[in-house]
Order: C-alpha cells, then structure tokens, then sequence
C-alpha cells in the first residue's frame, strides 16, 4: 500500500514569517493530495488540495507544489498568523483510498 | 446544513462490551469513511462506503463492522472492545462524481476502552 512520510512533525515559526511541511509518497498511483488543518478538539478540515496533472496551485496566503518525479508535494504558508497555529495533515489518494501523513504541529509565536 | 455529524462525542466502554457509532451527512455525498486517529500514527482509514449498499475494508478493519444504513448514515460497531480500539473515531463524506474528492470531517468521537 501507499506510505506517506511528512515533515517536520513539529514546527514554530514568528508570525509573518513563512512555513514550509513536506510530505513524500510511495505509490505512483496516487492522483490527488489533499492538505488538512486540525484545530484542537476538531475534525480535519480541507484547507487546498492538488491533483497530479498540476505542480502548483496557491489560494491566497497558502500554496501547495508537487513533484511526481521525485513523489514529494510540500505546503506552503506565507505571512503566517497565530491562527495558523495547529496541525496539519498531508494525504495522499487514488480511488477512495486515503492515506494520511503523521501530521505536523505549527506553532506561530506572535 | 450541519455538514458531517457523529454521536456519541465521547464513550468509556469496558473491554469486552460492544458499541455503535453513528454518521449522517446532509451533502448528499455518496461516498462515507471511517478513520481512527491516534497519537503520531495520523488518520488510518477503517472502512468506506463509496456508494449506498457497497461497504470495503480500509487499511485498519480488524475489529470493526460498518453498515450503510441508506445514502445519508454510515454507522460503525465494534462487537468486543479491546483496550488497542482506545482512539478517536472520524466520520467522513466526500462526493468524487463532482471532480473534486476533498473529503469533510465531523467533529469526532472519542473512545476510551479500560
């Protein structure tokens, strides 16, 4: 099966500064990797995904790139704020098979 | 709209007694999953529905049943709990026919089994 391998697992970072988790995968069939915020106490919830026919894809201050070369795909959180602060979860899927990174805690100090 | 919803949001069981967990949806989704979450292992997928009356086993179905009751409810059980099915339980809801998988969570379960 897949293997989804993310890092850090724990990130802290001033506020206004950037942040960067990067995911690997295993599994060439993987198509679709979403990126997931949890918040203390909560449900992850989607906050930008990315297909394999696209490198990058961006929503205001978050973007995501993939590399199906090498099988990594990274999170990218510019202008960070401290309601950033919680964990997010990298996953990578093809059919309605999920598999989930181990998670990273972001902490942004303001 | 409330989204994904599960009950009960909290459970202790003894090990050996048995338990249903509830999901509905009101997305109109086809496709429901059950995830359990433990620390530093991320979210492993139970069982999915991905479509009303067809049930599949995810990476982690030992000890667990699932029952697609119609197209909004997707409930799991656990027959004999074991102290190893102490975790927090997430319901999932996606609609893959739209182009788009991204999955919506409801807000937990959390199971305690002694």
């Amino acid at each position: 099966g897949e293997n989804v391998e993310q890092h850090p697992s724990t990130l802290s970072v001033q506020e206004g500064d950037s942040a960067v988790i990067k995911c690997t995968y295993s599994d060439s069939a993987s198509n679709y990797f979403p990126w997931y915020k949890q918040e203390l106490g909560k449900g992850p919830q989607l906050i930008i995904d990315i297909r394999s026919n696209v490198g990058e894809k961006k929503d205001q201050r978050i973007a995501v790139t993939l590399n199906k070369t090498a099988k990594h795909f990274s999170l990218h959180i510019t202008e960070t704020q401290p309601e950033d602060s919680a964990v997010y979860f990298c996953a990578a899927s093809y059919g309605n098979q999920f598999y989930f990174g181990t998670g990273t805690s972001l902490t942004v100090i303001p | 709209n409330a989204g994904v919803t599960q009950t009960p949001k909290f459970q202790v069981l003894k090990t050996g007694q048995s338990m249903t967990l509830q999901c509905a949806q009101d997305m109109n989704h086809n496709s429901m999953y059950w995830y359990r979450q433990d620390p530093g292992m991320g979210l492993r997928l139970i069982y999915y529905s991905a479509s009303e009356g067809t049930t599949d086993k995810g990476e982690v179905p030992n000890g667990y049943n699932v029952s697609r009751l119609n197209k909004r409810e997707f409930s799991l059980r656990l027959e004999s709990a074991a102290p190893s099915q102490t975790s927090v339980y997430f319901c999932a809801s996606s609609e893959p026919g739209q182009g788009v998988i991204a999955q919506y969570f409801g807000p937990g379960t959390r199971l305690l089994v002694l």
